[in-house]
This record gives structure tokens, sequence and C-alpha cells, in this order.
């Protein structure tokens, strides 16, 4: 059984368009993340729930929204997208959410933006 | 803000001989981790260091954790075809949030066969 799954693994879309990433964990983990991996393979975080609150914000544009029903699903809607919006985006969780305990990464979502 | 800097950025080594990556802090680490990601997947956990001076094995693989808790090294012993991918050092934050690693910017690693 696959521990964080994203969906979809890849998407292409125009600029302009919204779209959404899908994150699950089915680890029981308080805490999960977004990351952005670019082209270059620098990883960054972008946010972060624990137990369904936002924790961590990171200077994203405001185009991205977050959004957690549940502390087992971490959804990331994009409006309005731009090409530097093309990336690799990582789901992840861990326990807790202290620093100290492992992340465990989704698959990826290939975002491509034309 | 807290920097993990990662040196080098690239390594490409003939399978058989050593690779080393290493990882440097601008402020002492509580706890640093490893992860590897293959080209193409996603970054997966290796390890975890605490301890001033740690050294922990994994098979041909060496982690240290320096004696200041601000550097640390992974050591490949042999390389294999299997141990392509990117490294990545990662500690938790300084700045007051518990929830947040900052990832070094990872050692691209290639053997040729």
């Amino acid at each position: 059984d696959t521990a964080v799954s994203q969906t979809p693994k890849y998407l292409v879309t125009q600029m302009g368009n919204d779209k959404s990433i899908k994150c699950e964990q089915n680890l029981g983990h308080d805490t999960m993340y977004w990351y952005k991996q670019d082209s270059k393979k620098f990883l960054k975080i972008m946010f972060s729930y624990n137990n369904k609150e936002l924790i961590i914000n990171e200077t994203v544009p405001n185009r991205f929204s977050p959004k957690s029903p549940d502390k087992a699903h971490l959804n990331l809607h994009i409006n309005s997208l731009e090409l530097g919006d093309s990336a690799v985006y990582f789901c992840a969780s861990s326990q807790e959410g202290y620093s100290g305990n492992t992340i465990y990464f989704g698959e990826g979502s290939w975002l491509t933006v034309v | 803000g807290q920097q993990v800097m990662q040196i080098p950025q690239y390594q490409h080594v003939q399978e058989g001989e050593d690779f080393t990556t290493y990882c440097n802090s601008s402020t002492t680490l509580s706890n640093i981790q490893w992860y590897k990601q293959r080209p193409g997947g996603h970054p997966v956990f290796l390890i975890q260091l605490v301890k001033s001076g740690e050294v922990k094995k994994q098979k041909r693989l060496t982690f240290q954790f320096g004696e200041a808790k601000k550097n640390s090294s992974l050591h490949i012993t042999a390389t294999q075809t299997t141990d392509v991918g990117t490294y990545f050092c990662a500690g938790p934050n300084s700045g007051g949030s518990n929830y947040k690693l900052t990832f070094g910017k990872g050692t691209l690693l290639t053997v040729n066969p």
C-alpha cells in the first residue's frame, strides 16, 4: 500500500488555468506538507499542516491555496497558473511534525505549464 | 535565515570508486537527516544523526555528524550503479519552527559502469 499518494502524477496545462493536486496519507501522521522541487532539484517547503491547522506558510504567491479537510488529506489548489509554476510538487507527511522525525514523500506531481 | 549548503553539486565516478558528499549548516543543528532521490523518483529517508560526532553505517554508506553539529558527511564505499541519484541533507529550522526541515541543494551522483 502506498503510504503517501498524490494525484495526478502528470499534469500539463495552459497558462491562466486553475488546477488542483490531491494528497492522502495512510500512515496516521499528524503533519502534512507540500514541497516544490524546481528544475535544479532544489526542494523547498511551501506549506505545512498539523491536524488540519496551517502552521507553515512560506513566501508563496496567493495563487497557491492548500486545503486540509482532515489530517489524512492535504490538497493544493493553484489559480491562474504561470510558466514559472512548472515544477514537481511533492506531498509529504511526518508524525507530530517534529523536525527530528522522518518525512515520507509522495511520488510527486509533475506540473508543466505551457 | 538558516542555510544548509551541500558540496559538490555533481559527482561522476567510475563504478567501484568511493564517493563523499558534505553538508554544512550556518547554525548548530539538533539533528541532521539524509535522503536519497533516484532519477524520476521521490526523496526517501536514509538516516538521522542526533549526537555530536555520531557515526552510523548502512552497508557501504557511512554517515557522520560533526562535533560542533554544524556539518555532516555521507561516504559511499565502492559505488555501484544502484547508488545513482541525488543525496540531500536536511536540518531542522532554527527560527523557531519545529515543523520545517531545510534541505541542502543536493549532490547528484552518477556512476559509470
